[in-house]
């Protein structure tokens, strides 16, 4: 069984500020790790993936998430805030789910962190 | 452009009247889902299928049908909605199974 935590509801930065949106997770195989930003009344959309290629993963805007198997996390992280980073972000992850009939990726949710970024 | 697309994008309706949310998607992809949305509890993913007259529940699927008769439409049906039913859904694609998801806007429903 595979979960996932965010480890904070609500994150609150001033802009030109470090972000760091803290996502720890569970699952028995090798998973895959998405993070997904949720602007207000949008669908989701992908910031970064990882694979397993490299363990610090680059993705769009900015961000980046490092790979902690020994810590299992998955932190996202961003130098400097932008107040139109403020949004709800959800780390996700995916892991083979092993039926009598197959095998297939069901992909679990975080509740989500929702950034604030005062200027 | 490449979208993945959801109607209607508000429904109102009472306990036991059938609705269905249509979504459909232009970049052929074989995986589509639905997931639902509710405030605290991130996304839970009602069916997804992987490809076309193949489909599977998720986390959540009581009360919900779907099908997949064409490639690029996904519609989900609840057939006699109850109030505990009132969420945001999303649709949501991607090329295969555990690839970047490509999401529809959402389809913020309550039923009364």
């Amino acid at each position: 069984a595979q979960s996932v935590t965010q480890l904070d509801s609500h994150v609150s930065v001033s802009e030109g500020t470090p972000v760091l949106l803290r996502c720890n997770y569970s699952s028995s195989y090798s998973p895959s790790l998405f993070w997904y930003v949720q602007h207000p009344n949008k669908g989701l959309q992908l910031l970064l993936k990882y694979t397993s290629a490299a363990t610090l993963v680059k993705g769009i805007n900015g961000f980046e998430a490092e790979f902690k198997k020994s810590e299992t996390s998955f932190h996202l992280t961003k130098p400097s805030a932008h107040m139109s980073d403020a949004a709800e972000y959800f780390c996700v992850v995916s892991d083979l789910d092993i039926s009598p009939t197959g095998g297939s990726y069901i992909p679990t949710f975080g509740r989500g962190t929702s950034l604030i970024v005062h200027p | 452009e490449a979208q993945v697309t959801q109607n209607p994008r508000y429904l109102i309706t009472v306990t036991g009247k059938k609705l269905t949310v249509t979504c459909s998607q232009n970049m052929n992809h074989e995986y589509m889902s639905w997931y639902r949305q509710d405030p605290g509890l991130g996304l839970r993913q009602i069916y997804y299928s992987m490809n076309v007259e193949v489909t599977d529940k998720g986390d959540v699927p009581e009360g919900y049908k779907v099908s997949r008769k064409e490639k690029r439409n996904f519609p989900l049906i609840l057939e006699s909605p109850s109030p505990n039913q009132t969420s945001l859904y999303f649709c949501a694609s991607s090329f295969r199974e555990n690839e970047k998801l490509f999401f529809g806007s959402g389809t913020q429903l309550s039923v009364l």
